[in-house]
């Protein structure tokens, strides 16, 4: 059936180093592409998505990758700061659809 | 900003009991959206609602119902609470093509 996946379950940086968190998804139909961050205690909270008609997007210190050769989707945080601890989510839509599939998520650890 | 309001963070119900979790959106949004969050199981569609009095199960919807009588609001009913329904309840709502917008979530335990 449809999957969001992600290739890594936890990703450990250090503070002021580059992240990449992973993901891959099944659904050739999909168009369109979010990465969540959530912070304990809270929902998730959107930070950037991408639709199929691109490949690279960028926002402040995140940029998201779209490859959809080999259905792979990346979100790249620079100078990765402490308030980034948290779990990204992948999610992912087609057009005029309803719903969204959403990966299990990678907790991010950064170390002072 | 979009926001979305759970009327609960917490709740401690009793099995058997009658559960409503009720969520409030602000934006105008047609569709909204109840998961439930389960470590290692990630997000998981309940129901979801594309308009007033409308609603759609969704990949797992046993054991509850919902309630859409108004646009901005979008209740959760457990019928009869179970402790394998003790979990993280999340509420979103969005306009299609557009993120959804989730809640804080209201962590439910079914004693």
């Amino acid at each position: 059936g449809e999957s969001v996946g992600l290739h890594l379950p936890t990703l450990s940086v250090q503070e002021g180093d580059n992240s990449i968190i992973n993901c891959a998804y099944s659904n050739s139909a999909s168009d369109y592409f979010i990465w969540y961050k959530q912070e304990s205690g809270k929902g998730p909270q959107f930070i950037i998505d991408i639709r199929s008609n691109m490949d690279k997007r960028q926002g402040q210190r995140v940029t998201v990758l779209l490859n959809k050769t080999v259905k792979h989707l990346s979100l790249q945080i620079a100078a990765t700061q402490p308030g980034d601890s948290a779990v990204y989510f992948c999610a992912e839509s087609h057009t005029g659809g309803f719903k969204t599939i959403f990966g299990a998520g990678t907790r991010l650890f950064v170390k002072a | 900003d979009v926001k979305v309001t759970q009327s609960s963070r917490y709740l401690v119900k009793r099995t058997g009991e009658k559960v409503f979790l009720e969520c409030v959106q602000d934006m105008d949004h047609e569709n909204m959206f109840w998961y439930r969050q389960d470590p290692g199981l990630g997000l998981r569609l309940i129901y979801f609602s594309y308009d007033v009095k409308m609603k759609e199960k969704g990949d797992i919807p046993e054991g509850y119902s919902v309630s859409r009588e108004k646009k901005e609001r979008f209740s959760l009913i457990l019928e009869s609470a179970s402790t394998n329904q003790t979990s993280m309840y999340l509420c979103a709502s969005y306009q299609v093509n557009q993120p959804q917008h989730f809640g804080d979530g209201t962590r439910l335990s079914i004693l």
